[in-house]
């Protein structure tokens, strides 16, 4: 699988959009990115995943570079609620790999 | 509602003893598995299924052990061979890779075991 790079933490105004960026230069053409996210001591909640057009759901964007070697995830108005580490992963397409590893994410702190 | 349901929430064990987690999912997933995860570290993969009565060792698997005689149950055993067991423990299932190639997760509420 194609490692990921993210900052160890960020802090984000309440109200206002946090974008957190996600390095996985070494991505294959077969492999998505995904996002997950990680309340304190929950378990984690995926929030959206995309292999190489943006994509946007309910909770939040996933915007993609047109190489796919980074990825931002957004998170269009942050509430104390968001408050949580939040992971990026890269995984093959292929049918039978179901390896899926997370690495420490980023620790994002929403503040009032 | 459909989910995946882990017990005990909080176990605590003396050093020597086995353990075994309970993870439960009704969601009809094909694939299960099993991830530890220690303080301010990400989640590793101890253990995962991909179909009823067959299962593969993750990164971690040495001193665990796990069964797969149902589908919707894929229980967790915290051998007295694990040297370290004090973790969290998360049990996730997925429905497999589809038509869009895509295979997302979902985790239980996770168990939080305690050597003492």
């Amino acid at each position: 699988d194609a490692k990921t790079t993210q900052p160890p933490s960020m802090d984000c105004a309440e109200g206002r959009a946090a974008n957190l960026p996600c390095n996985h230069s070494t991505i294959s053409g077969n492999e998505y990115v995904y996002w997950y996210r990680q309340i304190h001591s929950q378990g984690p909640q995926y929030i959206i995943h995309g292999l190489k057009n943006n994509e946007t759901n309910e909770m939040a964007s996933l915007i993609i570079t047109e190489d796919r070697k980074s990825s931002t995830l957004i998170l269009p108005h942050a509430t104390l609620r968001d408050t949580a580490v939040y992971y990026c992963i890269v995984r093959p397409r292929a049918y039978n790999d179901y390896k899926l590893s997370f690495g420490a994410g980023t620790t994002v702190t929403v503040r009032a | 509602d459909g989910g995946i349901t882990q017990s005990p929430k909080y176990l605590f064990r003396k050093e020597g003893q086995n353990v075994t987690l309970s993870c439960e999912q009704n969601l009809n997933h094909d694939a299960m598995y099993w991830y530890r995860q220690d303080p301010g570290q990400g989640l590793r993969l101890i253990y995962y299924s991909q179909i009823v009565n067959d299962f593969q060792k993750g990164d971690i698997a040495e001193g665990y052990s796990v069964s797969r005689e149902k589908k919707e149950s894929f229980p967790l055993t915290v051998t007295s061979a694990q040297k370290n067991p004090t973790a969290f423990y998360l049990c996730a299932s997925s429905q497999g890779q589809g038509l869009t190639g895509a295979n997302v997760l979902t985790f239980g509420a996770g168990s939080r075991l305690t050597v003492l």
